[in-house]
């Protein structure tokens, strides 16, 4: 069964719209989790990471005040992609690492569409 | 994280088996070897991965070259729902975050 929870799964709203994506590890603990995105066609692209009681780390080209990462726990992390506009639509999917040396868990992803 | 190459499609028929090949010749010591696949709409989901030896599990086999540079992930029977892109991504031990590749699209024939 799936091990790392995401929602929502489509997400449909107007441009100017802030969208909170929540990403939850089911039966384990992970201070750190991972954020991509994904254009149609491409391949995943990691925007950030998020640690459990500090800031997340952010790569480069990725706008912090855009997209804000929370990790209020140890097993919930949310992105909110603020004033989000139709450029910010895109796949979002959340992961959390396994155990060390151990297969990186994926969540089902999160359509997000910017009318 | 040290680069994969990979063919960019590959097509096979159904249940007959397919060999996924991937080169990383600038491969370290320490990486681990990994693949992932993804279903369209899906995020990725973990295949197989190892270090030297070649593994085995239920989903498919990693054959790993002896100097490492390159490994080859081997479906045995295809199945129209094994239609996916797979990646072949070299990580550093650890718990460093996977950067994925372009991988292969592969697509089965009924």
């Amino acid at each position: 069964g799936a091990v790392v929870s995401q929602h929502p799964s489509w997400v449909i709203c107007k441009s100017g719209t802030s969208v909170k994506i929540e990403c939850r590890s089911l039966d384990f603990q992970a201070t750190t989790m991972f954020w991509y995105r994904q254009f149609p066609k491409q391949s995943l692209m990691l925007m950030a990471t998020s640690n459990e009681g500090s800031k997340a780390t952010y790569e480069q080209g990725v706008e912090k005040d855009k997209f804000l990462i929370n990790h209020a726990s140890l097993t919930l992390s949310t992105l909110t992609v603020t004033s989000a506009h139709p450029e910010d639509s895109s796949f979002y999917i959340c992961s959390a690492p396994g155990r060390v040396n151990q297969p990186q868990h994926f969540g089902d992803g999160t359509r997000l569409s910017i009318l | 994280d040290a680069k994969t190459t990979q063919p960019n499609s590959m097509e096979s028929n159904e249940e007959e088996p397919v060999h996924l090949p991937c080169n990383h010749s600038t491969i370290s010591g320490t990486d681990y070897i990994h693949w992932y696949r993804q279903l369209p709409s899906q995020g990725p989901e973990y295949v197989i991965h190892g270090l030297t030896s070649n593994v085995n599990n239920r989903m498919a086999s990693l054959a790993i070259a002896e100097d490492r540079k390159s490994s080859t992930l081997i479906l045995h029977r295809a199945t129209l729902r094994d239609a996916a892109v797979y990646y072949c991504i070299l990580r550093l031990s650890g718990n460093t975050p996977l950067v994925f590749g372009k991988g292969t699209r592969l697509s089965v024939i009924a």
